[in-house]
């Protein structure tokens, strides 16, 4: 069974742009977490979808925004990036959500210049 | 508010030698604890999982953990370690649905 798959790997933006980033979670999964990860904030929770519905949401600004689609796949948006978006931006799924196991994808690298 | 705290920012250890990563947390009921493991430039990777009963939990690549409530911890451990173990290792603790609530993690060095 193939992973939780992420494109792109890796992106380099300027200030002000917008950017979105796209998660295939594994097959038959139907949650899909969004996680921000920094070197001076660690991993951190953006939010999951569950049959292209929001069910949880971490505290980031309203600039970072996702979605769902009916086979599952996700994207997430950021708008007006600033520099301190500079960061890893790694996708879970699971199959309900919950309590059940997540897999994480490889991550994107957001670079903001 | 749940709070994963990992003490140690970086470990080394000599090649062959025992391993304990120790990780406390916050939770008023009974937590649901994971430890991932981070390779550079990799996601992370499930290494086990405590949601109840044995308190002594068994997972991947020969690491195993110990629930200890009356100490709010949950640390990780492996007997000999090798070479390819250096990485990050995550402790965390599940809140509500989907979310993970990650501590800052530890980097564990070989030492050869």
């Amino acid at each position: 069974k193939a992973g939780v798959t992420q494109t792109p790997r890796y992106l380099i933006k300027t200030r002000g742009q917008q950017v979105t980033l796209s998660c295939s979670p594994i097959s038959g999964h139907r949650s899909v977490s969004w996680y921000q990860q920094t070197p001076g904030q660690g991993l951190q929770f953006l939010f999951e979808y569950f049959s292209e519905t929001q069910r949880n949401k971490g505290n980031f600004p309203g600039r970072f925004s996702g979605r769902q689609f009916s086979n599952s796949r996700s994207e997430m948006n950021v708008s007006t990036l600033e520099l301190g978006d500079s960061a890893l931006y790694l996708c879970a799924s699971s199959t309900s959500g919950g309590m059940d196991t997540q897999y994480f994808g490889p991550g994107t690298r957001l670079t903001v210049l | 508010a749940q709070s994963v705290t990992q003490p140690d920012i970086h470990i080394t250890v000599s090649e062959g030698a025992s391993l304990e990563l120790r990780c406390n947390y916050s939770y008023g009921a009974t937590p649901y604890l994971f430890w991932y493991v981070q390779s550079p430039g990799q996601g992370l990777q499930l290494l086990l999982k405590y949601f109840s009963g044995d308190t002594l939990v068994q997972g991947i690549k020969g690491f195993e953990a110990e629930f200890k409530r009356s100490q709010s911890s949950f640390n990780l451990r492996k007997p000999s370690v090798h070479w390819s173990d250096a990485a990050e290792y995550f402790c965390a603790v599940a809140q509500g649905a989907s979310k993970i609530i990650f501590g800052s993690g530890t980097r564990l060095s070989i030492r050869p």
